[in-house]
């Protein structure tokens, strides 16, 4: 299996702050590389996939990048609905697995 | 807008079969992928398996003794079965869009559309 593994597992941010969270794949998986959002109670919601390719209708202050086994999620100025936990997703094998999440909490 | 939505019941006893089904709205099943995802309470995210409209599937290697993912095109359904289910196996369930994108040349697989998930508690 590839293992992903979050840093950190979880932040305390304020609104407007850069916050940037990464994530180390356990071999090269290439730019095959998803991020997603998950707010309590609701499904995850796709932001990022190929590494640095925007989901449509998700705003652009959010940006991946990285290839190989390092990438990062950065969110530029953060707002108040952007805390949330988010996960990393690996699909250069089709063992698809995740990260453990990073928790992003009001400071 | 393509809508996904689980159904089955949300306690299971020891030993017996999980099942769930997901109805897909908004959009046809052929000519994509469908998965399942779990999360155990308070948990990370698990993938289980995919199934494409023709029927071929790929299961976790952890699970894919005691897992068969089906779909039926003329419901506009996939199901998920996992047998022999234990307390280890409590979570939420998700059934969700496995998409094929295109990078440049590279397809890369994505999940961009998920329900809404489903508990289920195994239990006596």
């Amino acid at each position: 299996d590839v293992q992903m593994t979050q840093s950190p597992s979880s932040l305390s941010a304020s609104v407007g702050d850069r916050v940037t969270i990464t994530c180390r794949a356990s071999q090269s998986i290439s730019n095959y590389l998803n991020w997603y959002q998950q707010k309590p109670g609701k499904a995850p919601k796709l932001l990022i996939y190929a590494a640095s390719s925007l989901q449509s209708g998700v705003p652009s202050r959010f940006s991946g990048s990285g290839s190989g086994t390092d990438f990062t999620l950065t969110i530029s100025s953060l707002q108040p609905e952007d805390f949330a936990t988010y996960y990393c997703q690996q699909s250069y094998s089709t063992l698809f697995t995740f990260g453990g999440g990073t928790k992003v909490e009001i400071k | 807008q393509v809508q996904l939505q689980e159904s089955g019941p949300g306690l299971v006893k020891p030993s017996e079969t999980l099942s769930l089904s997901c109805t897909v709205s908004g959009g046809s099943i052929s000519s994509y992928y469908w998965s399942w995802i779990r999360q155990p309470p308070g948990k990370g995210l698990e993938w289980i398996g995919y199934i494409y409209y023709s029927g071929s599937t790929n299961y976790n290697p952890s699970l894919k003794s005691r897992v068969t993912i089906s779909v039926d095109t003329s419901k506009n359904q996939f199901s998920l079965r996992l047998r022999s289910v234990t307390a280890a196996d409590t979570a939420l369930y998700y059934c969700a869009r496995l998409r094929v994108g295109l990078v440049g040349t590279t397809g890369i697989y994505y999940f961009d559309y998920w329900g809404q998930g489903t508990l289920v508690t195994v239990s006596s």
